[in-house]
């Protein structure tokens, strides 16, 4: 069984806080690993995929950094705002793409 | 806008009803796929289609039969369903299959179906 685990599974910040999250995936048979973002009502939105060990991608506020070795890949959203509260989803692409369940972020003003 | 459509939104049905749900992306993707989101539980593939052939059913009651006419229209028919099949139905698109590694998905934003 292929497992994707996430944490924390949920997070309340205040704006401004810089947070992150975790990701941890099996080290086998990888092809690549997604992070999603899920907002409320809308459809998820891919931020990143990242294939390479050591791959550190941006985009804005967020990035994201990759392990392959030893299976784990971290979400940094640095000055968070009331915007950035979402779902934030990990998929690990095996020649399926494998998801967590999320880390619920919650923004607060 | 992720180009990936769903209808209907909502739907409300009895276990001896049939009803169909329906996606529709113009990306020029060729690879569709269902998921199933229930409570609490990370997103579970059902079937994959790549160039309109299905090639992954994964292990999923025969009572949910999808179907891909062309490569831009895909449908999950649904029949006697229980109500534990209440969820949120997620469908999705990739430019190639998950073999390549660098595609990403896109996804509509759902039909959530509850069974009664």
């Amino acid at each position: 069984i292929l497992n994707v685990e996430q944490s924390p599974q949920s997070l309340h910040v205040q704006e401004g806080d810089s947070t992150n999250f975790t990701c941890s995936f099996p080290s086998s048979n990888f092809y690549a690993l997604h992070w999603y973002r899920w907002e409320t009502a809308k459809s998820p939105e891919a931020l990143f995929v990242m294939t390479l060990n050591g791959d550190e991608k941006k985009k804005g506020r967020i990035s994201a950094t990759l392990n392959t070795k030893e299976g784990y890949s971290y979400l940094y959203i640095k000055g968070s705002q009331p915007e950035d509260s979402a779902t934030y989803l990990c998929a690990y692409n095996t020649d399926k793409l494998i998801f967590g369940t999320g880390t619920r972020l919650q923004v607060f003003p | 806008e992720t180009g990936v459509t769903q209808t209907p939104r909502h739907l409300v049905m009895g276990m001896t009803n049939k009803k169909s749900l329906k996606c529709e992306q113009h990306l020029g993707h060729n690879a569709m796929y269902w998921y199933k989101q229930s409570a609490k539980k990370p997103l579970e593939l059902m079937f994959v289609y790549s160039l309109e052939e299905r090639v992954e059913n994964n292990s999923v009651p025969s009572r949910f039969s999808p179907e891909c006419p062309n490569s831009s229209h895909l449908f999950l028919h649904l029949h006697t369903l229980q109500p534990e099949d209440s969820a949120l139905y997620l469908c999705a698109s990739s430019q190639d299959g998950w073999g390549r590694g660098d595609t990403e998905a896109f996804f509509g934003q759902g039909t959530r179906l509850t069974v009664v």
